[in-house]
């Protein structure tokens, strides 16, 4: 059975400050795939990034950078210097080897709100 | 423009009405699902297909039907026996490889009056 966390239901920041949400998981696979995605206040969820369970190496987008860590099952995304823009729903998800081929297992999401 | 497309956007209906949702891709992708979002809450699966003509129970499938009949279109019926039918519906789609993301429609936003 695999299991998305996404422990922090609404987080709110002020423009600039840095922002991390965090991601937790379980899985039995010893292959699988992370993904975050982004859910503007339209509604259509968007696609950010994925990371493969035998990369461990930091990324880095250029406000974005992602944290990924093997030992605590943890894959983390941090925003720096927020903005407002930035205001979204962010899941994380999880797709092992062993299951129905794309099929992914979703946290329950991250309410982010940047105030001006 | 290679994406996913659900019509329409907004729809209302009167309780006890079945009403399906369209969605549409043009990505070739083998796999198509749909979910539901209440407000607040995260994504919780209906239905998904990996291939044609056939398709597979998600979380809530209850009240829900679906059809694949063509690889584009993956259609889903919200019958009179789902109890709380209003809630975003979001259509996705993707390679039937487990390493690769999904790429979502614009959502149908659904009120039962």
């Amino acid at each position: 059975a695999q299991k998305v966390t996404q422990a922090q239901t609404e987080i709110s920041v002020v423009e600039k400050e840095d922002v991390t949400l965090d991601c937790v998981y379980e899985t039995r696979d010893t292959t699988y795939y992370l993904f975050w995605y982004k859910q503007p206040p339209s509604g259509e969820l968007v696609f950010l990034i994925r990371r493969n369970s035998f990369d461990e190496q930091n990324e880095i987008s250029g406000r974005y950078s992602w944290n990924f860590q093997k030992s605590t099952s943890s894959f983390n995304f941090t925003i720096t210097a927020s903005q407002v823009v930035d205001s979204a729903v962010y899941f994380c998800a999880l797709s092992g080897r062993s299951t129905n081929a794309g099929k992914s297992t979703f946290g329950d999401g991250t309410t982010l709100t940047v105030k001006p | 423009d290679g994406g996913i497309t659900q019509s329409p956007k907004y729809l209302f209906r009167k309780e006890g009405q079945n009403v399906t949702l369209s969605c549409e891709q043009n990505l070739n992708h083998d796999a198509m699902y749909w979910y539901r979002q209440d407000p607040g809450q995260g994504l919780r699966l209906i239905y998904y297909s990996q291939i044609v003509n056939d398709f597979q129970k998600g979380d809530i499938a209850e009240g829900y039907s679906v059809s694949r009949e063509k690889k584009e279109s993956f259609p889903l019926t919200v019958t009179s026996a789902q109890k709380n039918p209003t809630a975003f519906y979001l259509c996705a789609s993707s390679t039937s490889n487990f390493y690769n993301e999904q790429f979502f429609g614009p959502g149908t936003r659904l009120t039962v009056l």
